[in-house]
């Protein structure tokens, strides 16, 4: 079935450091791909988008390519903030009928320090 | 900006007592949905709503479960005899173009 497998957490980094979360993926047809953040006490946000192979999604500086080949979908930012510090879900979106629902991977939280 | 709510924050009830989560979607959007995230784990998907009916839903959408759009701005999720395994966040989300947007939670506690 549908799946979703993303790097757990928690992930330290020092302000300023570069930042990779994995996310790889199972899914039947061509699913678009989404990461969102949960700020703590906040619900999920979309922080970015891609709906097709080698399609790069991007806001905030963060960045992820669509990788058909390898069936992922990598979250990254050269240089992360203190304000960044959130959990961050990968998730898929599968059509079934007249619904869009979301898969979700289990959440990586990142904490980044001063 | 536009957002979905939701009510309670948080929801404390006994085991076998009904809980009504409340939420208020996008006003123009027309796909809704409920999720729920279990302390620890992933979100799962629930049901999604659409045209005053479910189009889809999981296995754990079970018959203790209900969803419904009683006017034209509230869409609420009830659980009808709540158990332990029912304590979670669950977040509603609805749906415009490919992008869902999601509520802050409802926290739920089964004592």
């Amino acid at each position: 079935g549908n799946s979703v497998t993303q790097m757990e957490g928690p992930v330290t980094l020092s302000e300023e450091a570069f930042l990779t979360i994995n996310c790889t993926y199972t899914a039947t047809g061509y699913p678009s791909l989404f990461w969102y953040v949960q700020y703590p006490g906040e619900g999920l946000q979309l922080l970015l988008k891609a709906t097709k192979a080698d399609d790069k999604g991007s806001n905030k500086g963060f960045e992820a390519t669509y990788r058909k080949e390898t069936t992922s979908f990598h979250l990254e930012k050269g240089s992360v903030q203190v304000s960044d510090s959130a959990v961050y879900f990968c998730a898929l979106n599968t059509y079934g009928g007249a619904t869009n629902k979301l898969i979700f991977g289990t959440g990586t939280l990142l904490a980044v320090q001063p | 900006e536009p957002e979905v709510t939701q009510t309670p924050s948080h929801q404390v009830t006994q085991m076998g007592q009904e809980v009504i989560l409340r939420c208020v979607p996008i006003s123009n959007h027309l796909y809704f949905y409920w999720y729920r995230q279990i302390l620890g784990q992933k979100v799962e998907f629930l049901v999604s709503f659409y045209n005053n009916e479910i189009s889809e839903k999981s296995e754990i959408f079970d018959d203790q479960f209900s969803v419904e759009r009683p006017d034209g701005s509230n869409f609420t999720l009830k659980i009808r005899s709540t158990k332990l395994e029912d304590s979670a966040m669950y977040f509603c989300a609805s749906d415009e173009y490919n992008e869902q947007f999601f509520g802050p939670g409802t926290r739920l506690t089964v004592l």
